[in-house]
């Protein structure tokens, strides 16, 4: 039963545009989402987060943006660099406990 | 400022075999996890130490699996005996508090063979 899930499991953007990586989750009890960029043979790295009593948080040229009557949440990044090129995990979290993952987006920056 | 510290970075074992993993976390952070990562897949959780108490260990195997963080510190998970479906990441990682972000080690390749 998959409470987080990213359903493209890879997407590719031409360097300079705008990428866009989404996320659904289905439990409403969820109050804390986070995004994760991992490049091989590291562990995942944190990008940004966003509560549940806002839509959006922006920091540089990456913005999140959570739609809670839809259970969705999507990250863009303006615009895409050849270092963004990564696996990109959305993660979710309930009051105290640990995050749960989905499966993860392969971003391809291509030049 | 150190991150999450972890050792090994990799380790091959035969089925049945015992290992164990190595954690040191970000100074001053209270929140510990353990993630495993098998291939094409997210983290899972495993258990979570909030100081030197376990909050949270509901999808830890404990069968087979166990974890521990003395004095609130360094943690070490273990696995006795492995089996072939424990192949994964294993990942370390520690938050300043519960419900914040989480910062990852560079984590575990373990190979059951």
């Amino acid at each position: 039963d998959q409470q987080v899930k990213q359903n493209s499991p890879s997407l590719s953007v031409q360097e300079g545009r705008i990428s866009i990586l989404n996320c659904d989750y289905t439990n409403s009890m969820f109050d804390y989402f986070l995004w994760y960029k991992k490049y091989p043979a590291e562990g995942p790295t944190f990008l940004i987060s966003i509560s549940s009593i806002k839509d959006k948080n922006e920091d540089g040229r990456f913005t999140v943006f959570l739609n809670k009557s839809a259970k969705h949440l999507s990250l863009h990044i303006v615009p895409s660099q050849p270092g963004d090129s990564a696996v990109y995990f959305c993660a979710a979290s309930r009051g105290a406990d640990g995050l749960t993952f989905g499966k993860g987006t392969h971003l391809i920056i291509q030049p | 400022e150190a991150g999450v510290a972890q050792s090994p970075r990799y380790k091959i074992i035969e089925k049945r075999q015992s290992v164990a993993f190595w954690c040191n976390p970000i100074s001053g952070h209270a929140t510990l996890y353990w993630y495993q990562q098998i291939l094409g897949q997210g983290p899972k959780l495993l258990i979570q130490f909030q100081n030197n108490g376990v909050v949270d260990d509901s999808q830890l195997p404990k069968d087979r699996f166990s974890a521990e963080r003395l004095k609130g510190v360094d943690s070490t998970l273990k696995i006795q005996p492995a089996k072939l479906e424990d192949s994964a990441v294993y990942l370390c990682a520690s938050s300043y508090v519960q419900n914040t972000e989480a910062f990852f080690g560079q984590g575990t390749r373990l190979t059951v063979v």
